[in-house]
């Protein structure tokens, strides 16, 4: 298996336009979840769903954020518009199934700078 | 608050030596705690899994204890090597049915040779 695909893998833009990343998840696994990765804050989880349902979206920072599924193979995060403080890496990951002893599995993430 | 603390300062040991990275917590009541790898410009790596009622749990070189009495993890790694530097990243399910996992900061552990 090729593993969680993120696209692109760096994305520079100017504050107030849109960014859209995009996550193909590892086929079969229920489970996707959007994190946000800082020196300051650390991984930080945003958005999961199950089964393209979204779940938890309580670590989106602001409406400026979205985040949608429309089939098990791919999802987006939206920042529109960005600001120069969404400056950060987003990993995509997904897991085969629910519960605290399933491992997540990473993409390479999408390094966003906003300017 | 929940918090998961892992050592923000940059380890180093002598290769062949061995490693030991540290990571509490506060306020949760896990019944897993994960170690994942990683690598400048990736993703992090899922590396071990131990469940509450196991004290240890070892993988090749790895080896991972888990303390619920005194709310903390150890994670060893033996005879490492250069190709061992990396930042370990501890994670554990806040509860409550939520199914994502919550990150401490990570240890940047270097190996010298």
């Amino acid at each position: 298996d090729a593993g969680v695909i993120q696209s692109p893998r760096h994305e520079v833009t100017e504050m107030g336009q849109e960014v859209t990343l995009r996550c193909k998840p590892i086929s079969g696994h229920d489970y996707l979840f959007w994190y946000r990765q800082t020196m300051m804050r650390g991984l930080e989880l945003l958005i999961y769903f199950n089964n393209n349902v979204p779940i938890d979206d309580s670590g989106m920072p602001e409406d400026r954020f979205s985040a949608k599924m429309p089939n098990a193979s791919f999802s987006t995060l939206k920042i529109q518009p960005s600001e120069p403080r969404d400056s950060a890496v987003y990993f995509c990951a997904s897991s085969p199934r629910r519960g605290q002893n399933s491992p997540l599995h990473f993409g390479n993430g999408t390094r966003l700078t906003v300017t | 608050s929940q918090k998961i603390e892992q050592n923000s300062e940059a380890l180093n040991i002598q290769e062949g030596k061995t490693a030991t990275l540290t990571c509490n917590y506060t306020n949760y009541s896990p019944a897993y705690l994960q170690w994942y790898r990683q690598d400048p410009g990736r993703g992090p790596v899922f590396l071990l899994l131990i469940r509450e009622n196991e004290k240890e749990k070892r993988k090749e070189r790895l080896k991972v204890t888990f303390d619920t009495t005194l709310k903390q993890s150890l994670f060893h790694i033996t005879a490492s090597q250069p190709a061992d530097s990396a930042t370990y990243l501890c994670a554990l399910h806040s509860g409550g049915g939520a199914d994502g996992l919550t990150f401490g900061k990570g240890t940047h552990l270097i190996i010298q040779p």
